[in-house]
This record gives structure tokens, C-alpha cells and sequence, in this order.
């Protein structure tokens, strides 16, 4: 079985410019959950999408924005990025069935320079 | 709410010496455990996980925690340390009832001295 696929693995962008990442979870599995990740602030959770509605979310900004497709795959959009967006995105999916516990699988992440 | 400290930031060891991250939770309800590791420039991988029953759980790489209601804790070990163990180890909770979100510790970073 596949695991989780992340792309890009790794961008460059600038200021003020947008970026969108995708996710493709685990097949079967719903639930997609996006988490940044920066040194200084670990592991910060960003939203969850379940059947293409978002069912948990961060404290982050508007400017951060997901969603969910039919397949459960999941793309995260920020807009107007800052210095500060620069981070490594994680995304992870987990399955909502029966016995469900909450563990998570993950992919690689996707890490983002802004400049 | 649940939330998880863990106290140790960075863990110097030598290699072949045994280690502990530690790590304590606060929930209202019972949890569901887990610790994960992240190796450089990779995505966080499940170590081992405690859902129910033995309070010891046994993980890959030879890892294993402890879980302890009392003390609230749920503290990693292992034996022999190898540089191959050299990540970032995170420990994670979840409430039993539901689907809520795992919810994660700042980190402890696990340097492996030759």
C-alpha cells in the first residue's frame, strides 16, 4: 500500500506570492490533517478535512486555506505569504473506521522557503 | 482538551547507553498514546502506541514506553542507543472517545554520542 505523497517536496517563493501544496492520503483513508512545522514552534496543527469538509482547524490565519476532493485527496493554499509561513508542511491521513484510534501516517512533508 | 509536555528539549547520550524521554499528558478523559520519530528531512514515522491493556508497549527499533495513569505520564526508554537513533522524537495524545485531533509535544531532540 502506498503511503502518504506530498508535492512539491521542496519550493521557493516570495513575499507576497501565493502557493498551494497537495496531499494524496493512504487509500481508504478520509481524513486528511495539514500540520507546519518550524523550530521555534514545533508541530502546529493547521485544519483537518473529512469528506471534503474541513472538521477541525488551527489557530492560523485566513490566509490559510484547504480542501478536500472527492478522492480525499487535499491541497493547502496560502496566499500573501510572509517570512514567517517558512516552514515544512506535513500532511497526514488516518482512516475514520471502525476502531479508529487517532494514529496518523504521514508524509514527507513539503518545505517551504520564503524570501 | 487534552495537551502533552514533554520536558526534555535535547537528550545527549552516548552510544550503547540506555536513554528516557520523558513525557506527560493532561486529559479530562482516557487517551490514547503515541510516539512518533523524525529523522532529518523526513515526516514523522509511528514508533509505538498505547491504546488498551498492558501498560508496557513495545515499538520498533527496540523502543518501548511505559504508561503510568497515575502519574500521567508515558515515558520512552531504550537499553542500547545507536547513531541510527539520532532524530526528533514526538510524543502525542488523543481522546478514546471520537475523532478528535492528535495532539502533539514541542520535541525532544536525541543526539546519539560516538
Amino acid at each position: 500500500k502506498a503511503g502518504v505523497t506530498q508535492t512539491p517536496r521542496y519550493l521557493i517563493k516570495t513575499r507576497g506570492q501565493q502557493v498551494t501544496l497537495s496531499c494524496s492520503p493512504i487509500s481508504g483513508h478520509r481524513s486528511v490533517s495539514w500540520y507546519q512545522q518550524t523550530p521555534g514552534q514545533g508541530l502546529q496543527f493547521l485544519f483537518e478535512y473529512f469528506s471534503e469538509t474541513q472538521r477541525n482547524k488551527g489557530n492560523f490565519p485566513g490566509r490559510f486555506s484547504g480542501r478536500q476532493f472527492s478522492n480525499s485527496r487535499s491541497e493547502m493554499n496560502v496566499s500573501t505569504l510572509e517570512l514567517g509561513d517558512s516552514a515544512l508542511y506535513l500532511c497526514a491521513s488516518k482512516t475514520i473506521a471502525g476502531g479508529n484510534t487517532g494514529e496518523l501516517f504521514f508524509g514527507e512533508g513539503s518545505r517551504l522557503t520564503v524570501l | 482538551a487534552q495537551s502533552v509536555t514533554q520536558l526534555d528539549s535535547q537528550v545527549p547520550v552516548f552510544e550503547e547507553a540506555p536513554v528516557e524521554l520523558r513525557c506527560n499528558y493532561s486529559s479530562s478523559v482516557s487517551v490514547y498514546l503515541f510516539w512518533y520519530v523524525q529523522y532529518p528531512n523526513q515526516g514523522l514515522q509511528l514508533l509505538l502506541k498505547y491504546l488498551s491493556g498492558s501498560t508496557l508497549v513495545k515499538g520498533i527499533n527496540g523502543f518501548e514506553a511505559e504508561f503510568n495513569k497515575s502519574q500521567t505520564s508515558f515515558h520512552l526508554r531504550k537499553p542500547s542507543v545507536h547513531i541510527s537513533d539520532t532524530a526528533e522524537y514526538f510524543c502525542a495524545v488523543s481522546s478514546s472517545f471520537g475523532n478528535e485531533k492528535l495532539t502533539f509535544g514541542t520535541g525532544t531532540r536525541l543526539t546519539i554520542i560516538p
